[in-house]
């Protein structure tokens, strides 16, 4: 059974910095491409980040690059997602998703989510 | 970027209406589409890929069509369990889009 249970969301000051976390499990992890999705508060979804499963490729929304960073650490089949310079904008639940090819494909299963607030 | 525009927004129907939502992208996809249904609280799920092949485990009255740059997401007898969010999303390019959401609520 395909399971992704993301961590490390909490509430940072703008201008502050946070890493998320997607443990998983349930499938070659290195065969998969993995992404990470957010939602803010009453809004749309919207793609932000996404890396091949070789972990060679990253790929990144126009509103994330530049201050956030994916990777995978795929001894320990985790994704990750570095947040940096982090505004009010960026406050969000935040999903990880697993991608049906290794560099393609729907978002097939989805973690839980972890809600990240940028607030002084 | 791709946009992706999906129509209507909100959408209020009756338990057995037969319910079509449409998604518009803004240069062609070609079938590199999928939909998602998500509730409340909870994390969006897979209903359809590839425009119109279903999800293992999703029932049969989901359905989708088209290619290109109109695409139809369609529940053939709307039940309880259906009232969500639905959106669209494509997958031809490295930067992938959503649609901005349909509601489908209780008439």
């Amino acid at each position: 059974e395909v399971q992704l249970l993301e961590s490390g969301g909490g509430l940072v000051q703008p201008g502050g910095s946070l890493r998320l976390s997607c443990a998983a499990s349930g499938f070659t992890f290195n065969n998969y491409a993995m992404t990470w999705v957010r939602q803010a508060p009453g809004k749309g979804l919207e793609w932000i980040s996404a890396i091949r499963g070789s972990g060679f490729n990253t790929y990144y929304a126009d509103s994330v690059r530049g201050r956030f960073t994916i990777s995978t650490d795929n001894s320990g089949n985790t994704l990750f997602l570095q947040m940096n310079s982090l505004s009010a904008e960026d406050t969000a639940v935040y999903y990880c998703a697993k991608r049906g090819g290794e560099n393609s494909g729907p978002f097939d299963f989805w973690g839980q989510g972890t809600l990240v607030t940028v607030s002084s | 970027d791709i946009q992706m525009t999906q129509s209507p927004s909100t959408l209020s129907a009756s338990i057995g209406d037969r319910v079509t939502i449409t998604c518009r992208a803004s240069q062609s996809i070609s079938g590199w589409l999928a939909w998602y249904q998500q509730k409340p609280g909870k994390a969006p799920k897979l209903l359809i890929y590839q425009a119109s092949r279903l999800q293992s485990g999703v029932p049969s009255r989901f359905s989708g069509s088209g290619s290109g740059t109109e695409f139809t997401l369609t529940i053939s007898s709307l039940q309880p369990d259906d009232f969500a969010n639905y959106y669209c999303q494509q997958y031809s390019s490295y930067s992938l889009t959503f649609g901005g959401g349909t509601k489908v609520e209780i008439k």
